[in-house]
């Protein structure tokens, strides 16, 4: 079993709707992090978190620390969503971080 | 902020052949700084990671090797690369548990 499992593997969407895509893990954290990856493949860091939740533009992420859970979830999507979702959760030495295998997100007009 | 720069962003090389790719970081001093390697349809592999200059740590063994010659300079190296070393190779910065910076990747293809 990974330490870090994405749900769903793939996810198709119309333009307008609200998307989640989950993450769990099993080892100890001190940080999870959400990252989106372009098609062309450079990363963008969208979210770190270590409690609560934090909202930026449509994303809003959120993670529960006892349940070691996090969703990400995209508000009134757009087909410039379209990309892979991943998140990666940081041990608690701080230097080492485990990414799950991500989540195609496809947003149609 | 901090800017993560990597080159080349493609690269074609032949099997045995040495290879050497640069990532560099703008912004901030002392980083901890990250190889990672995708390979096609899967997650990002930590390969190395290093938390100050000469100090290198491997997570996977391999035939590349990583060297950090200055506070702001990481390097990946192959003295003979194989066809399982193609992929695409990210170089990422932070510190601590900070958001961590990306750069944007070299695809790496061995033929």
């Amino acid at each position: 079993k990974n330490e870090v499992e994405q749900s769903p593997q793939n996810l198709t969407a119309q333009e307008g709707e609200f998307i989640t895509i989950n993450c769990s893990y099993s080892v100890g954290i001190s940080a999870l992090h959400w990252l989106q990856q372009h098609p062309g493949g450079g990363i963008v860091s969208l979210f770190m978190l270590s409690s609560g939740k934090k909202k930026h533009g449509r994303l809003i992420a959120t993670i529960n620390i006892q349940e070691k859970h996090s969703s990400l979830h995209i508000t009134a999507s757009h087909p410039r969503d379209s990309a892979v979702y991943i998140c990666a959760v940081g041990g608690t030495s701080g230097s080492r971080l485990t990414f799950g295998e991500g989540t195609q997100l496809t947003v149609n007009p | 902020s901090q800017t993560i720069h990597q080159w080349p962003a493609t690269l074609v090389q032949p099997v045995g052949s040495p290879l050497s790719l640069e990532c560099t970081v703008e912004g901030t001093s002392n980083p901890n700084l990250y190889w990672y390697r995708q390979a096609a349809g899967r997650g990002l592999q930590l390969l190395f990671y290093s938390v100050g200059i000469g100090q290198i740590s491997s997570e996977v063994p391999q035939n590349l090797s990583a060297s950090r010659p200055q506070d702001r300079q990481f390097i990946l190296s192959s003295k003979k690369l194989l066809l399982s070393d193609s992929g695409f190779y990210l170089c990422a910065g932070g510190q601590g548990v900070s958001p961590l910076h990306f750069g944007n990747g070299t695809r790496l293809t061995v033929t």
